[in-house]
């Protein structure tokens, strides 16, 4: 399979522990995103990363949440001191940037689910 | 801000009919790209159809087709001979041209009765 994918799938922790997830994009994409998708809602952009540069960040990402693309392939999000509100569906996407088009379609993992207890 | 707004929370559709899915989004800008989700009960969100607001004809992709009306800023998805693998929630999405953010509605739960 040759998609995005995120690990864990599925991750339980209790308020106050801190959580990295990771994301592997699909091999030649050098754009890769991050979004939250809480219960009822549709995903809310986090971050982006063009190779390794992170180059917008959502308010929605606290003090509390970092992410890193350290060598323009995969990427982490990791969550310090978790809070029973950052219980959600963590999407990762990618995408590749070039060509005359301005869109660039994203392409999105299964997602990992954080439940803090 | 932009925004998107999926008025139907669930919608329901009898197998080999049609059903159509209502999207409306705010917008100031000229150049933007509409978009359909689907997400399907614990598997990734794929992309159904795209339209450029550039465009004025209508985006089809097999059984599914969209009614874009621009100056109502109106963005509907129509489903034809509903199948069973149709059952998902379908996210209608906004991209300002030259960003990288998505923005989602809350989504519509489609059901497909056999």
């Amino acid at each position: 399979d040759t998609g995005v994918s995120q690990n864990p799938r599925h991750k339980i922790t209790k308020r106050g522990q801190n959580v990295t997830f990771r994301c592997d994009p699909i091999s030649e994409h050098n754009r890769l995103y991050w979004y939250r998708q809480t219960l009822g809602q549709g995903p809310e952009f986090l971050t982006y990363f063009q190779n390794e540069a992170q180059l917008e960040k959502s308010r929605l990402l606290s003090d509390r949440f970092s992410a890193e693309r350290p060598k323009g392939s995969f990427s982490t999000l990791e969550i310090q001191r978790t809070e029973q509100g950052d219980s959600a569906m963590y999407l990762c996407a990618s995408s590749m940037r070039g060509g005359l088009s301005s869109y660039n379609e994203q392409f999105f993992g299964p997602g990992t689910r954080l439940t803090v207890l | 801000a932009q925004t998107v707004t999926q008025s139907q929370p669930e919608m329901s559709v009898q197998e080999a009919e049609t059903v159509t899915l209502s999207c409306t989004y705010d917008t100031s800008e000229s150049d933007y790209y509409l978009f359909w989700y689907k997400q399907p009960p614990s598997r990734q969100m794929i992309l159904v159809i795209r339209q450029e607001a550039y465009k004025q004809q209508n985006a089809t992709e097999n059984r599914f087709s969209v009614n874009f009306q621009k100056a109502a800023k109106s963005f509907s998805l129509k489903i034809s001979d509903s199948q069973l693998g149709d059952a998902a929630m379908y996210f209608c999405a906004y991209l300002e041209g030259g960003s990288e953010k998505l923005v989602f509605g809350k989504g519509t739960k489609l059901t497909v009765n056999p």
